[in-house]
Formats: structure tokens, sequence, C-alpha cells
């Protein structure tokens, strides 16, 4: 069946820092890969994705590249703020099980 | 669009007691998923449905859980009798069709049961 594997947290870092979350998955085919953050008391919510390998998805200073070859899809950014400090997620989802299969989740905290 | 909704957003019971979960997906979405979140088991998938139609209940823990979607606008996640090891946030999400889409998340439900 699907899995992903994270890095155990918590994670962290000084203001400006640069982040990276490890995330590795299993699955068959060809799944589409996600980042998801949740702030404290909050729902989760979509960082980032890729549907292919080789695709980047990057939004507010994250990034994540699809690697097939390394069944990886690594979260970074080159420096993190305070307001970074929450719980962030992998998932991926294929075509023959549409609902998202998560890691365990990454507490980052980030210090002024 | 407001989102996928949830309610209540806490839930305080007593042992024994039924306890009801509601959702309202976003319009236009066809997959609805309900998750659980403890600290010690993560993000567990409970149940999906496709076009209301539950597609994967493998991950409710026992009878003592079910889920209905009546309609493409509604979903209800119901314990009864409830336990105190079913204290946890309960997440509702929506996605439209479509490969590679991405769920959305509402508030989620923190439920204590006493």
């Amino acid at each position: 069946g699907n899995s992903v594997t994270q890095m155990e947290g918590p994670v962290t870092l000084s203001e400006e820092a640069f982040l990276t979350i490890n995330c590795t998955y299993t699955a068959t085919g060809y799944p589409s890969l996600f980042w998801y953050v949740q702030y404290p008391g909050e729902g989760l919510q979509l960082l980032l994705k890729a549907t292919k390998a080789d695709d980047k998805g990057s939004n507010k200073g994250f990034e994540a590249t699809y690697r097939k070859e390394t069944t990886s899809f690594h979260l970074e950014k080159g420096s993190v703020q305070v307001s970074d400090s929450a719980v962030y997620f992998c998932a991926l989802s294929d075509r023959g099980r549409r609902a998202l299969t998560f890691g365990s989740g990454t507490r980052l905290q980030v210090q002024p | 669009d407001a989102g996928v909704i949830q309610s209540p957003r806490h839930e305080v019971t007593e042992m024994g007691q039924e306890v009801t979960l509601r959702c309202k997906p976003i319009s236009g979405h066809n997959s609805l998923f309900w998750y659980r979140q403890t600290m010690m088991r993560g993000l567990e998938l409970l149940i999906y449905f496709n076009n209301n139609v539950p597609i994967d209940d493998s991950g409710m823990p026992e009878d003592r859980f079910s889920a209905k979607m009546p309609n493409a606008s509604f979903s209800t996640l119901k314990i009864q009798p409830s336990e105190p090891r079913d204290s946890a946030v309960y997440f509702c999400a929506s996605s439209p069709t479509g490969q590679g889409t991405e769920a959305f998340f509402g508030q989620g439900t923190r439920l204590t049961v006493v």
C-alpha cells in the first residue's frame, strides 16, 4: 500500500535559517505529491503540490521537487520566519485511491 | 466560497453518549473525506465518499462509527456509544474531480469524551 515517511521533529531553527524537511514515499504507479501546513488550532492548508516527476511546487518561498528516482519530495525554504512555525505534512494521492495518505507530520519551531 | 464547514468546533460529551459531527463540503466538489487526528496515530483516513457513495470505509475503527452522505452538500459522522479513546480532532475535507487535485480541509471538530 501507499505510505509516506517524514523526518522526526521538532525542527528548531533561528529566523532566516535554511529549512529542509525530508519526505520519502512508497506508492504504486505515479502519485501526486503534496505539502500541507497546519497552524495551531486550525485545519490543514495546502502549501504546494507536484503532479508528475521533476515538477517543482512552490509557494510563499517554500519549494519541493518531485524526484521519482529517489521517491522523495523534500520541502525547502531559504530563509524561515517566526510565522512559519507550524506542523508540516507530506502527503500523496494516486489514481486508484484519491484519498490522501499523510506522513506523521514535522513540527517546525522558528526562534527570533 | 466559505470553504469546508464543520460543526460543532468543540464537543465535550460523556462516555456512552451519541455524538454526531457534521460537514458541509465545498459546492461542486464530488469527493468527501473524514480524517481523525491524534498525537499517537497522526492523521488517519476514516472513510471517503465519491458522488455521495462510500468508496472506502476500511479506516472506520469499529461498528460504533458510522458515516452518511445523504446529498452532495452534507455529511455526518456518528459515534454511538462514544468512549474516551475516541477523543481526537476530526477533520472533514472535500476535493473536486481530477487526478492530482488537492483536498480542502475544514477547521475540524475537537471531540473530548469524558
